[in-house]
């Protein structure tokens, strides 16, 4: 079966550096986009990756591995409206998005 | 940047009526467009893919009577919700495909009473 696994919860302080990493399982795989969900809004795009290594883009940077089925999601200089649910979602060999409940992050000032 | 629409944001209707969403590419074609549905603290749910032109895709166990979906242009989708029930009661995201990311409407929340 195809399956998403991260945290459910973290917490971090303001300024601070956070990882959110993610393991899945596909039915084959078309690259692992991370989105970020403020609590009663859509989801909004982060990041892409298809191939392995570190994607950086401003604060925020996204990591692939391949063969291990691993990505993270690295957050620097954490500010209070980082707050939010982060979601890992691999794309299939169908080009179907995999979504997973996400990982809620809580910024303590 | 791809900018995707939904209207409207939210929506209150007595049961046993139907409600129809509109989903927008704004400043893209989308020959592709997915409806999802979200429970609170769940994840979305993809309900059907919709490509231009033809049939909706539905996933197993939306059914598709109930949930009627239109992708009339390359630019519109919309998703109507018939004889709709307190159950139904969520919040409905679009998305349209752009190249390889898919870009989200702002969502719609839906109660029924």
């Amino acid at each position: 079966g195809q399956n998403i696994d991260q945290p459910t919860e973290m917490t971090a302080t303001e300024g601070a550096i956070v990882q959110i990493n993610c393991t899945y399982q596909t039915s084959g795989f078309n690259g692992l986009f991370w989105y970020q969900q403020h609590a009663g809004e859509a989801p909004t795009f982060l990041s892409y990756n298809v191939l392995d290594g570190l994607e950086e883009k401003g604060r925020f940077s996204s990591f692939l591995s391949r063969s291990k089925g691993y990505s993270y999601l690295l957050l620097k200089e954490l500010q209070m409206k980082d707050s939010a649910s982060y979601l890992c979602v691999p794309m299939d060999s169908n080009y179907q998005l995999i979504w997973g409940a996400g990982t809620k992050l809580i910024i303590k000032p | 940047g791809a900018v995707v629409s939904q209207h409207p944001s939210w929506v209150i209707c007595k049961s046993g009526t139907s409600v129809k969403i509109e989903c927008r590419s704004l400043d893209f074609q989308a020959t592709t467009m997915f409806w999802y549905r979200q429970f609170p603290k769940q994840s979305l749910m993809l309900m059907a893919t919709s490509n231009e032109g033809s049939k909706a895709t539905y996933e197993q166990g939306v059914e598709k009577d109930k949930f009627l979906i239109n992708h009339a242009s390359l630019t519109l989708s919309t998703l109507t919700v018939t004889s709709a029930h307190p159950e139904d009661s969520s919040f409905y995201i679009c998305s349209a495909r752009f190249d390889y990311e898919q870009y989200f409407g702002p969502g719609t929340r839906l109660t029924v009473t």
